[in-house]
């Protein structure tokens, strides 16, 4: 079975500063990972994937996490937080082309970021 | 280049009620799938549809039925509803992975919001 654990709950980072949200998963699978981001009342959308080509995968606006095989974990990291990166992200784990996968969800981290 | 659209976007209805939310999926995909995310809660997976069938289904109940139709665009059918039904429901689209053997991200739409008094 596949799981993914978001370390915190909460990150809270002032403007400009770097942002690094932790995120840990369980695969049987060589697997895909993705992270999304939802902003209120908002539906959720896609910041960057990883599906094997490059362990290093760049996003959209800043964003880039990297697959550490050896430490099972997909951080998302961006150098300079700004106000509009408020939001809720969640890292998420799918089995690897198996056909009509499901996506396996965290808990979530809700950032934060003050002026 | 017109994304997942989702209606209705809110909706109330009443315990023991039916209720059927639409999804028209992203130009060219041709597999939906659909969330359930309860307030605060990350998004738990309900089923998925490809070539009008369901392929694969998370631990809902059979009160939550789907259908697919040649256009690809899908619907979401909950019966006898319960309180505990109140969530915002996600429709997500995507080229279908087994096809291409590659995993292809899912978009998603914003959601309805469903409302149980």
């Amino acid at each position: 079975a596949q799981s993914v654990t978001q370390l915190d709950s909460h990150v809270s980072v002032s403007e400009g500063t770097p942002v690094l949200l932790r995120c840990n998963y369980s695969s049987s699978y060589s697997p895909s990972l993705f992270w999304y981001v939802q902003h209120p009342n908002k539906g959720l959308q896609l910041l960057l994937k990883y599906t094997s080509a490059a362990t290093l995968v760049k996003g959209i606006n800043g964003f880039e996490a990297e697959f550490k095989k050896s430490e099972t974990s997909f951080h998302l990291t961006k150098p300079s937080a700004h106000m509009s990166d408020a939001a809720e992200y969640f890292c998420v784990v799918s089995p690897r082309a198996t056909g009509f996968q499901k996506l396996v969800f965290g808990t979530g981290t809700r950032l934060l970021v003050s002026p | 280049d017109a994304g997942v659209t989702q209606s209705p976007t809110h909706l109330i209805k009443t315990r023991g009620q039916q209720v059927t939310l639409r999804c028209s999926p992203k130009s060219g995909h041709d597999t939906v799938s659909w969330y359930q995310q309860a307030l605060g809660q990350e998004p738990q997976f309900i089923f998925q549809y490809y070539e009008e069938e369901e392929r694969q289904r998370g631990n809902f109940p059979d009160r939550f039925s789907g259908h697919q139709f040649p256009n690809y665009s899908s619907e979401l059918n909950v019966n006898a509803l319960l309180l505990g039904d109140s969530a915002l429901y996600l429709c997500a689209s995507s080229l279908n992975s087994r096809a291409r053997n590659s995993n292809q991200p899912q978009h998603f739409g914003d959601g309805t919001r469903l409302s149980i008094l």
